[in-house]
């Protein structure tokens, strides 16, 4: 069974660019989740994604968006990037979007907004 | 809304001692609290859950007990190793905000040989 994958593992952005980071489930997993890590601190949720659809929404502007594939990969884009965007981004796979499911984490995506 | 709040670190420990990490929490319901740890350069695993009151959950030696009337989940471990320096993450999902996981701060821990 494949755990969790997401790719890049690093990337350096300036200001203002544009940035897609993408994430494979776990085997039989539909639902996505996607988190912001800011250095030092826990997880924040931006949205999640079940089957193909966004399910829900966290404290995060526009600019942060996303995308399910029907093979329930996920992407997660965001323009006009602010140095504060700076931070670890975790992607997270359940078996469904029920509120007692475990989600499994993938490694993350380390971004440097320059 | 709901939260989660953490005892502050680093916790230094040296091998063998009994670790605990406080965590408190506050949600409306019944939601489910969860222990995810980190290692250095890694993204979380999930290390143990409990889903409802009195529930304990247990892995690698580590344990929490969810009690709700103390609106707590501490964990526990009754002799840490040098492989367990990490950061800990207490969360709960199923309050408040439904399915989404509510994280504490993170509790960074060292354990020396």
């Amino acid at each position: 069974e494949t755990g969790v994958t997401q790719s890049p593992t690093h990337l350096i952005k300036t200001r203002g660019q544009q940035v897609t980071l993408r994430c494979s489930s776990q085997s039989g997993h539909n639902t996505v989740s996607w988190y912001q890590q800011a250095l030092g601190q826990g997880p924040q949720f931006i949205f999640q994604y079940y089957r193909e659809e966004e399910n829900g929404r966290g404290n995060f502007p526009p600019r942060f968006s996303g995308l399910q594939f029907p093979n329930y990969s996920s992407e997660l884009n965001v323009n006009a990037l602010e140095l504060d965007d700076s931070a670890l981004y975790l992607c997270a796979s359940s078996l469904s979007a029920g509120v007692k499911e475990t989600q499994y984490f993938g490694p993350g995506t380390r971004l440097l907004v320059l | 809304g709901d939260s989660v709040t953490q005892m502050e670190g680093p916790v230094t420990l040296s091998e063998e001692a009994f670790l605990t990490i406080n965590c408190t929490y506050t949600a409306t319901g019944y939601p489910s609290l969860f222990w995810y740890v980190q290692y250095p350069g890694e993204g979380l695993q999930l290390l143990l859950k409990a889903t409802k009151a009195d529930d304990k959950g247990s892995n690698k030696g580590f344990e929490a007990t969810y009690r709700k009337e103390t609106t707590s989940f501490h964990l526990e471990k009754g002799s840490v190793q040098v492989s367990d320096s990490a950061v800990y993450f207490c969360a709960l999902s199923g309050g408040t905000g439904g399915f989404k996981t509510i994280f504490g701060a993170g509790t960074r821990l060292f354990v020396k040989a």
